[in-house]
């Protein structure tokens, strides 16, 4: 079974600090997502990456970054968190494939902006 | 713009009876269709997947159909159990793209 494993479940961070969100997966897959889930929103696809050191910004990379340098890990960065950023973010990973395999998703981290 | 819809936020449906869940898109280039189930505090779980040459796929009690023409796909649960109770999202790619666009969820609840 896939295990994608995010290291905080909850988080809570003040205003203006950078916050760390790590994300590792077991499964040697190429590709990697950031999402972020808000009610009646859904889940947006924040950045995502397809190999290593490699970032493609998703639908709303503004205020985030990323980084990747092994391929099991991959980072997503507040640099100056803001109470907008409070939300659910989910981790996926998924293999490159011509099946369209499916992502499979860590169990989320709620963070908190205050 | 979301490209992906769930025009119903939530559905209850009596244990026994069949869920209909649905969902419509906008982006002709997509191609590729799936149904994800979450449960609170954890991450969503894959269900069933349709791809655009297909009109039907089966998997057990869910179904997923797909009527391109109308850029709409419904998820059919039958009979309905009360572990179905969650928030279900639909989800659509374009041409092998490696991201997925997701709608905003239907919170489903089956009721004993």
């Amino acid at each position: 079974d896939v295990k994608v494993t995010q290291s905080s479940r909850y988080l809570v961070k003040r205003t203006g600090e950078k916050v760390f969100l790590e994300c590792v997966q077991d499964m040697d897959h190429e590709n990697m997502f950031w999402y972020r889930q808000d009610p009646g929103l859904g889940l947006r696809l924040i950045y995502f990456s397809y190999d290593v050191k490699m970032k493609e910004k998703g639908d709303i990379p503004e205020g985030y970054s990323v980084s990747r340098e092994k391929k099991e890990r991959f980072s997503l960065i507040l640099e100056s968190a803001s109470t907008n950023q409070t939300s659910m973010y989910l981790c996926a990973s998924r293999a490159w494939d011509r099946d369209n395999s499916p992502l499979h998703f860590g169990n989320g981290t709620r963070l908190t902006v205050t | 713009d979301q490209q992906v819809k769930q025009n119903s936020p939530s559905l209850s449906v009596q244990e026994g009876r069949i869920s209909i869940l649905n969902c419509d898109y906008t982006n002709s280039m997509f191609d590729y269709f799936l149904w994800y189930k979450k449960y609170p505090a954890e991450g969503p779980t894959f269900l069933i997947s349709i791809s655009s040459i297909k009109d039907k796929n089966e998997d057990g009690r869910f179904t997923v159909f797909l009527n391109k023409s109308a850029k709409h796909l419904s998820l059919h649960i039958v009979p309905s159990q009360p572990g179905d109770s969650a928030v279900y999202f639909c989800a659509a790619s374009a041409n092998l793209d490696e991201k997925l666009t997701f709608g905003t969820g239907t919170r489903l609840t089956i009721i004993p």
